[in-house]
């Protein structure tokens, strides 16, 4: 049974640039999120999807981040013109829908963007 | 607006000692989860217990115990006897729908 991979682990890039952030949940895990987390900060939120929908987007989350979840099982998240306060852990989560709220997450190893 | 606060930043303790990790939250929800993850230094979130507003009662798990008082909107996490590898950062997590509203986390020390 394997848990919530990510890929790539560490990722550097150039202002400017854009980004493709891959998530592959726990297989049969029908939630899935994303949490960005800055250094000696807590995740804060960004999305989540319920199979292929995405339900709920935080504020931080501006035009130029985009995810996806195209056919309810991977999901990816994509940052154009990256900048500099970019920079960050950006974690997946995934849970099984058990009736309600409050199911535990479980989190992969994140990716860790630099922008240069 | 929902809140989790951990006041304490860092602590250091000695091999052997108890150690409680603080945590105070805020919510309007009358149904709402707590939850513990413990962050180690290779960085993947460790999910260790989740308690529901409606269940007060204290929970031990081996070295591990945790204290709901919904009087003071407080769930503190206590390690007994800590050891090296209890090493990480601590983070309280509230859920009141289903994203998680995270602490700033405590940065547990363990010395040998």
């Amino acid at each position: 049974d394997t848990g919530v991979s990510q890929d790539p682990r560490h990722k550097i890039t150039k202002r400017g640039q854009n980004v493709t952030f891959r998530c592959d949940p726990i297989s049969e895990h029908n939630r899935l999120y994303w949490y960005r987390q800055t250094l000696g900060q807590g995740p804060e939120f960004l999305t989540y999807f319920q199979n292929e929908a995405q339900l709920e987007k935080s504020r931080l989350l501006s035009d130029r981040f985009s995810a996806e979840r195209p056919k309810g099982s991977f999901s990816t998240l994509e940052i154009q013109r990256t900048e500099q306060g970019d920079s960050a852990m950006y974690l997946c989560a995934s849970s099984l829908v058990a009736g309600g709220p409050g199911d535990e997450q479980y989190f992969g190893p994140g990716t860790r963007l630099t922008v240069t | 607006a929902q809140k989790v606060t951990q006041a304490q930043t860092e602590i250091s303790v000695v091999e052997k000692e108890d150690v409680t990790l603080d945590c105070v939250y805020e919510t309007r929800d009358t149904t709402y989860y707590l939850f513990w993850y413990k962050q180690p230094p290779s960085g993947e979130l460790v999910f260790l217990i989740r308690r529901n507003s409606f269940d007060e009662q204290n929970e031990i798990s081996g070295r591990y115990s945790w204290n709901f008082q919904k009087s003071t909107s407080s769930f503190n996490f206590t390690i007994t006897a800590s050891q090296v590898v209890d090493s990480a950062v601590y983070f309280c997590a509230l859920s009141g729908t289903y994203k998680y509203i995270f602490g700033t986390g405590t940065r547990l020390k363990v010395l040998a």
